[in-house]
């Protein structure tokens, strides 16, 4: 399989735990994207890569909130002190930019987070 | 502010009919537009993606267009069936080519055999 993976796809936390996913994108895809949905809304932008470099942090991401993606290559997304609005679906999206042309985001299957 | 809405919010349909799903969006200064189906519980499975300069793109039953003088793509299903069932989200890029998608709420279509 050549897509995008995300680990865990399920994870349930009680609230004030952390916890950490972690997004394998296409192979040479030098952008990488998280994303946040939560139930009827569509996908939320939080942050994404080029390369190694992050570029952009929506101000949806809260200081408890960190993503990683130390060699260019898989990121991780830790949430400290979960609470239970951080309750979502989050979706992790790769992409190709070339001389200053982005194609199109291919998503992974997403980690639901549950926090009781 | 930028935003993206779809109608209608739910659709129904007999097999074999030929639909619609429509997207709006307030700033007509867009990178590019994509369309993507999301199953119940899974991740976006992208369906075509337009560029600004484009007026169409078509993939098998599906047809996307862009109006970006009015604000408005429109996907285009020929022959509906039932495994097209799922939800159809619309979604824009602004401002350049970051690839940050704004995300419609989507129309949750169901066909019915």
């Amino acid at each position: 399989d050549t897509g995008v993976s995300q680990d865990p796809r399920h994870k349930i936390t009680k609230r004030g735990q952390n916890v950490t996913f972690r997004c394998d994108p296409i192979s040479e895809h030098n952008r990488l994207y998280w994303y946040r949905q939560t139930l009827g809304q569509g996908p939320e932008f939080l942050t994404y890569f080029q390369n190694e470099a992050q570029l952009e942090k929506s101000r949806l991401l809260s200081d408890r909130f960190s993503a990683e993606r130390p060699k260019g290559s898989f990121s991780t997304l830790e949430i400290q002190r979960t609470e239970q609005g951080d309750s979502a679906m989050y979706l992790c999206a790769s992409s190709v930019t070339k001389s200053g042309f982005t194609g199109e985001l291919f998503f992974g299957e997403g980690s639901r987070l549950t926090v009781l | 502010k930028q935003e993206v809405t779809q109608i209608p919010a739910a659709l129904s349909v007999p097999e074999g009919e030929n639909l619609v799903l429509n997207c709006s969006f307030t700033d007509s200064a867009i990178y590019n537009l994509q369309w993507f189906r999301q199953d119940p519980g899974k991740g976006l499975t992208s369906l075509l993606l337009i560029q600004s300069s484009q007026r169409e793109q078509t993939s098998g039953r599906l047809n996307a267009s862009l109006d970006k003088s009015s604000g408005r793509s429109t996907l285009y299903i020929a022959a509906s069936q039932p495994g097209d069932s799922a939800t159809y989200l619309c979604a824009v890029t602004y401002g350049g080519a970051t690839n940050k998608l704004i995300f419609g709420t989507g129309t949750l279509l169901a066909v019915q055999p």
